[in-house]
């Protein structure tokens, strides 16, 4: 089956800071979604992003899906940001891969 | 809007008992998914509805796992006999139609003891 791989593992920023969250994957998908997990376990969802750039905010997205590739941009993080940030992928049938996650901390 | 509405939150049972989960998706939402999230990895299908039907069962281990969704709204998710291996988060998703947005529940946070 496809492989979704993300980096960082694990990401330490000072309020403030801007970031880079990677997501890689293996084949040729129909779809691409970006969630953030909470402290609390929710699954929020970000951005619905099989191509192009979308902005939300303080968060952008961009999926090159010729490349195999889409990328989240944080910028001026919150303590609130923090949380386990999931890229997932849908190929044919509708299923939904995800990445093990990039763990985000957002210190004051 | 609510959104997706699970329970319960969370439960322990002892390992050989049964369990039941329930989820009652965004109004409207004809797709309905169960997940499966060990701690550290990311959530993993169990199974897919379209309506009342289960268009995606593949990864459900069948032995013991089983799930209904009647008149294509509510759904339950069961284990019986529960195994020390089955604690983790059971997560239930809607979306409008397949390959839509997906929307999350809180989770149902299983301890098997």
């Amino acid at each position: 089956g496809i492989q979704v791989e993300q980096s960082p593992p694990d990401l330490i920023l000072q309020e403030g800071a801007n970031s880079t969250l990677r997501c890689n994957f293996s084949d040729s998908v129909n779809n691409l979604q970006w969630f953030h997990q909470n402290p609390w376990g929710q699954l929020i969802n970000l951005f619905y992003i099989p191509s192009g750039t979308k902005q939300n905010g303080r968060l952008s997205a961009t999926t090159v899906a010729t490349e195999r590739y889409s990328l989240l941009y944080i910028s001026s993080s919150q303590t609130t940001d923090s949380g386990v940030y999931f890229c997932a992928v849908e190929t044919s049938g509708s299923r939904l891969t995800f990445g093990e996650g990039t763990q985000l901390t957002v210190n004051p | 809007e609510a959104g997706v509405v699970q329970s319960p939150r969370y439960k322990i049972i002892e390992k050989k008992q049964p369990v039941a989960f329930w989820c009652n998706p965004i109004s409207g939402h004809n797709t309905l998914y169960w997940y499966l999230q060990n701690l550290g990895q990311g959530p993993e299908l169990l199974i897919r509805y379209e309506n009342e039907e289960a268009v995606d069962d593949s990864q459900l281990p069948k032995d013991r796992f089983s799930a209904e969704r009647l008149k294509g709204v509510d759904s339950t998710l069961k284990i019986q006999p529960a195994e020390l291996g089955d604690s983790a988060v059971y997560l239930c998703a809607s979306s409008l139609l397949g390959r839509d947005t997906q929307y999350f529940g809180p989770g149902t946070r299983l301890t098997v003891l």
